[in-house]
């Protein structure tokens, strides 16, 4: 059963163009929602994160748009470059209870920027 | 700079054998994770430590196990290797909910 839901599972912009990923989760205890952004052969890194107090949150050309009434979140990537093609995952914590902090990750968009 | 770092890059095993797959974090953190990541699954989480001795059953923990004698240290045991545990094994450790800081992965091949 997969909590956090990713789509799509490859995504393929040009230069200067806008990369759009969306995610749904189910669980209504969630209150971090990162992003991590993986090069190959390298692991996770965090890349942007917002918490449901808030609708937007914008970090250089990454932003996130957040619908908590949905269940939805998604990370919009604005004059997308090369250097930008990666694996990117979005991801849904709970900083109470038992957790720990622990990530639920989705199944991960491979992103190609093309010159 | 937070480094965790995972002791071997590529490991080929044979079915059967007793796998360990070892994990150490500078930064002092309390919470450390073990993650298998598959193409279309994303990362899954096998088991997870808040402390030293501690540990907690992640999402898929069946055929692995762990331990966590030293605060900095995090060992993934695989029991007896099967094929199906051919995978990209992850590391992680984190002090803050949600904000986890990853090795550079393991690529283990089982045959």
């Amino acid at each position: 059963q997969q909590q956090v839901k990713q789509s799509p599972q490859s995504l393929i912009v040009q230069k200067g163009g806008i990369s759009i990923i969306n995610c749904a989760y189910e669980n209504t205890a969630f209150d971090y929602f990162p992003w991590y952004q993986q090069f190959p052969g390298k692991g996770p890194a965090l890349l942007i994160a917002i918490r449901p107090d808030v609708s937007e949150k914008k970090e250089g050309r990454f932003t996130i748009s957040f619908n908590k009434s949905a269940k939805q979140f998604s990370l919009h990537i604005m004059d997308s470059q090369p250097g930008d093609s990666a694996t990117y995952f979005c991801a849904a914590s709970s900083a109470g209870g038992t957790s720990y902090g622990k990530l639920t990750f989705g199944q991960g968009t491979i992103l190609t920027v093309h010159p | 700079d937070v480094k965790v770092t995972q002791s071997s890059r590529y490991l080929v095993k044979r079915t059967g054998e007793k796998v360990f797959l070892e994990c150490v974090q500078d930064m002092d953190h309390e919470n450390m994770f073990w993650y298998r990541q598959d193409p279309g699954l994303g990362l899954r989480l096998i088991y997870f430590s808040y402390d030293v001795k501690m540990k907690e059953k992640g999402d898929i923990p069946e055929g692995y196990s762990v331990s966590r004698e030293k605060k900095e240290r995090f060992s993934l045991i695989l029991e007896s290797a099967s094929t199906n545990q051919t995978s990209m094994y992850l590391c992680a450790s984190s002090s803050l909910p949600g904000q986890a800081f990853f090795g550079q992965g393991t690529r283990l091949t089982v045959v």
